[in-house]
Formats: C-alpha cells, sequence, structure tokens
C-alpha cells in the first residue's frame, strides 16, 4: 500500500514552458487535492476533486488546470508556467468518511521555475 | 474572509517538557479542525482532530483543546521528544466543501536535547 505518490519530485522549468504533475492514490479515496506551500507559510488549496470526472476551485486556482479522469489519480497541469509558481506542491487524497476524515498527502513535488 | 493563523512562529523546550501550540482561527463555520506534523523535506502527517461540536480530544501523548467562545485551537504534547521536532499546522476542514483545509501559517518546534 503505497499510500499517495507524486510524480516527479523535483523539476526545473523556464517561464512559459508547460507540465503536468501526476498524483496517484491507492487507497479507494474519492476526495483528491492539490496544494502549493510556499517557504514560512502553510499549505494553500489549489484544486480539489470530489469524484472521478468531478474538480472544483479552490484558493488559489489561477495559472492551474486539473484532471481526474480515473478516480486513482489528480493531475495538475501548468500551461505557460511563471516564476510565481515556484514552490512545493502536495497532493492529498481522502475518503471524508465521517470514521475517517484525515486527508493523506503526499511526499511533495519541488518546482522552480525560472 | 476565511483565515487561521498561529500565535508563534517558533517555539523551543527542553527534551521531557510539555509543549503547547495555539492557534486562532476567524472562521466558525468550519466542521473540524486538524492538526499536522511536517518534517523537513515531507508531507503533512496526520497528528490529531477534533469536531467543532467537542472541546478536548486526546491520543496519544497529544490533546487537542478547542475553545469556540475564543475561537482558539491548542496541541499539547506531553514529554517532548527530538522526534517531535518539526513545523506544526492547524487546519480547518469543511464537510460541505469537500472536505476543504484552510491551514494556518505553522509553528516550528525545536526540543533541545
Amino acid at each position: 500500500n503505497a499510500g499517495v505518490t507524486q510524480t516527479p519530485k523535483f523539476r526545473v522549468l523556464k517561464t512559459g514552458q508547460s507540465m503536468t504533475l501526476l498524483c496517484a492514490q491507492d487507497m479507494n479515496h474519492e476526495y483528491m487535492y492539490w496544494y502549493r506551500q510556499d517557504p514560512g507559510m502553510g499549505l494553500r488549496l489549489i484544486h480539489y476533486s470530489v469524484g472521478e470526472g468531478t474538480t472544483a476551485k479552490g484558493e488559489v486556482p489561477d495559472g492551474y488546470n486539473v484532471s481526474r479522469l480515473k478516480k486513482q489519480n489528480f493531475l495538475l497541469g501548468l500551461e505557460s508556467a511563471a516564476p510565481s509558481q515556484t514552490s512545493v506542491y502536495f497532493c492529498a487524497s481522502s475518503s471524508l468518511d465521517r470514521d475517517e476524515e484525515t486527508q493523506y498527502f503526499g511526499p511533495g513535488t519541488r518546482l522552480l521555475v525560472l | 474572509g476565511e483565515s487561521v493563523g498561529l500565535h508563534l512562529p517558533t517555539l523551543s523546550v527542553q527534551e521531557g517538557d510539555n509543549s503547547i501550540i495555539n492557534c486562532a482561527y476567524s472562521n466558525s463555520a468550519s466542521d473540524y479542525f486538524i492538526w499536522y506534523k511536517q518534517e523537513s523535506g515531507k508531507g503533512p502527517q496526520f497528528i490529531i482532530d477534533i469536531r467543532s461540536n467537542m472541546d478536548k480530544r486526546q491520543g496519544q501523548r497529544v490533546t487537542v483543546l478547542l475553545n469556540k467562545t475564543v475561537k482558539h485551537l491548542s496541541l499539547q504534547i506531553a514529554a517532548t521528544q527530538p522526534g517531535d521536532s518539526a513545523v506544526y499546522f492547524c487546519a480547518e476542514a469543511y464537510y460541505n466543501q469537500g472536505g476543504k483545509l484552510i491551514f494556518g501559517q505553522g509553528t516550528e518546534l525545536s526540543v533541545k536535547p
């Protein structure tokens, strides 16, 4: 049981380039989330999904797109990367069962945009 | 708007002492609150949560207290150990928004041996 995994672990982009971050979970969770964490700050929600084929905006959605084509995967896309998107990105998943609401986090993807 | 914040950015304690990490929140609509521990280079790790209709919950060496009157949350760690050194975040959670979490800034706990 790997939990939540993220690919890649680290990436360097030039301004204007695009990329996709992949999150996968093997816990059969319905809910998945993408957060970004900047130095000295807590995590901020970018987008989330309450089920396969559904997505919703979080606190800081601008500049990002997401897709949830399969229940176990949640993709975060940057169409035209900007230096302000340099951050650590965390994916999380949860069942939102009232007895088990915990969000389980992946190890993070460090993104540097030059 | 929604905001969750922490009173102290850093906390240094002696090994074996008890630690208390505080958190203030501004939105009364959250369904429950969660404390996370984040070690350097890792994702947040769940410690303990408390529903908004409770005022205290205990886990192994940890206790969370919720005071809705003053919108204050605290995490108490008993007999703090070097392995407890990390950044601790409180977060508000909302069931009706897909379990959305609003995180506070974080408190860095440093345990001196």
